[in-house]
């Protein structure tokens, strides 16, 4: 039978590009958020995280916002590189400490 | 370090034999977690241990599957007898405190014919 899968937001961009990703999260006393990248056959990583107190935080190419008003969280990859490609997961934790993962964006780059 | 290491990295059984899967998370972090990841429901935490103690598996599918940790450097997660749907990459991740960065190992690729 026809297998259904979750569908992943897909979002293709062309090298050197901006690259805007989002997430919305549930839980309003959420008060730390990560996101994580994941490449081909690999596990999840690490990219940068913000705590609710701050809305806006930079790393190296990457920009995380949070507008907890309508509980959405954005990650900005500047000169988005081929190397960029991957699923982007963010993770909200909850009032109990629980980490819960978004479902994810595929993110390709195009050459 | 060099980071949360799983082991096999695939697997390939036949319906009804026992699955042993294995991961040694990063020296010095005092949580564990086994994840499923699938097409149909993206990323699940299936349990997760604190000081090698199981504190929460209400993520486990079936009594089929079972994880231990007998000591703060080794964990398996066991599935017995093992069925086509529990076709999967499993992953362990490692923290230093629960709600915090978590470090994934690579994944082990099940595929159970």
């Amino acid at each position: 039978g026809e297998s259904v899968g979750l569908h992943l937001p897909t979002l293709s961009v062309q090298e050197g590009d901006n690259s805007i990703i989002n997430c919305a999260y549930s839980n309003s006393a959420s008060d730390y958020f990560i996101w994580y990248k994941q490449e081909s056959g690999k596990g999840p990583q690490f990219i940068i995280d913000i705590r609710s107190n701050m809305d806006k935080r930079q790393g190296q190419r990457v920009t995380v916002l949070l507008n907890k008003t309508v509980k959405h969280l954005s990650l900005q990859i500047a000169a988005t590189q081929p190397g960029d490609s991957a699923v982007y997961f963010c993770a909200e934790k909850r009032y109990n400490n629980d980490m819960r993962f978004g479902a994810g964006t595929r993110l390709t780059v195009k050459p | 370090d060099a980071g949360v290491i799983q082991s096999p990295r695939h697997e390939v059984t036949e319906m009804g034999q026992e699955v042993t899967l294995r991961c040694k998370p990063i020296s010095g972090h005092d949580y564990l977690f086994w994840y499923r990841q699938t097409m149909m429901r993206g990323l699940e935490l299936l349990i997760y241990f604190n000081n090698n103690v199981p504190i929460d598996d209400s993520g486990m599918p079936e009594d089929r599957f079972s994880a231990k940790m007998p000591n703060a450097s080794f964990s398996t997660l066991k599935i017995q007898p093992s069925e086509p749907r529990d076709s999967a990459v499993y992953f362990c991740a490692s923290s230093f405190s629960r709600g915090y960065e978590q470090f994934f190992g690579p994944g082990t690729r099940l595929t159970v014919l």
